[in-house]
């Protein structure tokens, strides 16, 4: 089945990079995602790789794929106080279906 | 453009009753995903409804039950409810043929 895993917790200093790691088991897994909650919220999608690319990046966000490893990492640059939330992996084998999400990560930054 | 609602915000019930919670999908998305987010945890899927059809189901028991309307608006009924139900109920709505599942801010159901 599948199974999705992430570090619980990560700390880093304001204006360092933040790199939340993942991995999964699916070796089918064609979509992969990055979602951020913050304290009584929802989730908000911030990138989504597919499985034929090993990098995307969006302004401060750099998303590395190691479809061998089935390693994914999401890579924060010039981390800020409002990066601050709980940051989730997820996969999917299908578009628009299921998503198989990851414990979270607690990203908490240092002033 | 409006995002996904859903509602009720809060909600508070005793073991044994029934629920029924909401969801507005986001205007031209015809999927709707329910999960399940319980304190500290990740989301877990619940089912997913298509065009008034479910499409997907996961490791729920039935009493978890849920319905599509023609304007693709949804509902999550649990019946029986027990203390473990208490959590987070996430909907997301998806376009036809779209690989982002976009989510509501959730209802917080807690069962006493």
């Amino acid at each position: 089945g599948e199974d999705v895993e992430q570090s619980l917790f990560l700390s880093v200093r304001e204006g360092d990079s933040s790199v939340i790691n993942c991995t999964y088991t699916d070796s089918s897994s064609t979509y992969l995602y990055w979602y951020k909650q913050e304290p009584g919220a929802g989730l908000q999608l911030l990138t989504y790789i597919f499985s034929n690319m090993d990098m995307k990046q969006d302004q401060r966000l750099t998303v590395l794929l190691n479809k061998k490893d089935k390693h994914l990492s999401l890579r924060i640059a010039d981390t800020q106080t409002g990066d601050s939330a709980i940051y989730f992996c997820a996969e999917a084998r299908f578009g628009n279906e299921k998503l198989t999400f990851g414990t979270g990560t607690r990203l908490t930054i240092i002033p | 453009e409006t995002g996904v609602t859903q509602s009720p915000t809060h909600l508070i019930k005793t073991r044994g009753q029934q629920v029924t919670l909401r969801c507005s999908s986001q205007s031209g998305h015809n999927t709707v995903s329910w999960y399940q987010q319980a304190l500290g945890q990740g989301p877990q899927f619940i089912f997913q409804y298509y065009r008034e059809e479910e499409n997907g189901r996961g490791n729920f028991p039935p009493r978890f039950s849920g319905l599509q309307f023609p304007n693709y608006s949804s509902e999550l009924n649990v019946n029986a409810l027990e203390l473990d139900d208490s959590a987070l109920y996430l909907c997301a709505s998806s376009p036809d043929g779209g690989y982002e599942q976009f989510f509501g801010p959730g209802t917080r159901l807690t069962v006493l």
